[in-house]
């Protein structure tokens, strides 16, 4: 079975400190994806990233990163010089593979950050 | 409009009335998704609907019943809700139902039933 552990329920930072959302996932297939959404107070699910499980580099998009590590099955994403409006609960997701089940993501409870000035 | 859309975003209803969830996407996609958010729990899928046919339903009561009138439009219709169903419920479309496929999300609707 599927399950993705996000352990940190709530961070509070100040402004322009670095920030690290830890993601850690179990999983039985060789094959799979994870993703990361923001949710912002308005509630909608905003996609932020998408990787396979093939695919171990880590990723930088402007003061995001990412950290894909397989051999401890860990998803961690780093926000750096964080903002106030970084401020939301942040998933991290596993999408099932083969079968017939292939859409079927796996959600974490999710990370509340608080930015504050 | 862009994206994913759904209306109404909050609504209120008592346990006898009966309502319906509006979600409508502009991204071109044919595949179309049901998910409830409950305080302090997980994303719940309950409905999946790829060319307009259901190819899941997560174990989720009659009293929730979806339509699919075509790839863009997807309703939730309610009757005799309880007070356990209040949740924000979210539509997300992808453009299929494979696992390289992203589903984006909607806005939600926030049910609070009396």
């Amino acid at each position: 079975a599927q399950k993705v552990t996000q352990a940190q329920t709530e961070i509070s930072v100040v402004e322009k400190e670095d920030v690290t959302l830890d993601c850690v996932y179990e999983t039985r297939d060789t094959t799979y994806y994870l993703f990361w959404y923001k949710q912002p107070p308005s509630g909608e699910l905003v996609f932020l990233i998408r990787r396979n499980s093939f695919d171990e580099q880590n990723e930088i998009s402007g003061r995001y990163s990412w950290n894909f590590q397989k051999s401890t099955s860990s998803f961690n994403f780093t926000i750096t010089a964080s903002q106030v409006v970084d401020s939301a609960v942040y998933f991290c997701a596993l999408s099932e593979g083969g079968g017939g089940s292939n859409y079927k993501l796996t959600f974490g409870k999710g990370t509340l950050l608080t930015v504050n000035p | 409009e862009t994206g994913v859309t759904q209306t109404p975003r909050h609504l209120v209803m008592g346990m006898t009335n009966k309502k319906s969830l509006k979600c409508e996407q502009h991204l071109g996609h044919n595949a179309m998704y049901w998910y409830k958010q409950s305080a302090k729990k997980p994303l719940e899928l309950m409905f999946v609907y790829s060319l307009e046919e259901r190819v899941e339903n997560n174990s989720v009561p009659s009293r929730f019943s979806p339509e699919c009138p075509n790839s863009s439009h997807l309703f939730l219709h309610l009757h005799t809700l309880q007070p356990e169903d209040s949740a924000l419920y979210l539509c997300a479309s992808s453009s299929g139902v494979v696992r390289t496929d992203t589903q984006y999300f909607g806005p939600g609707t926030r049910l609070t039933v009396l």
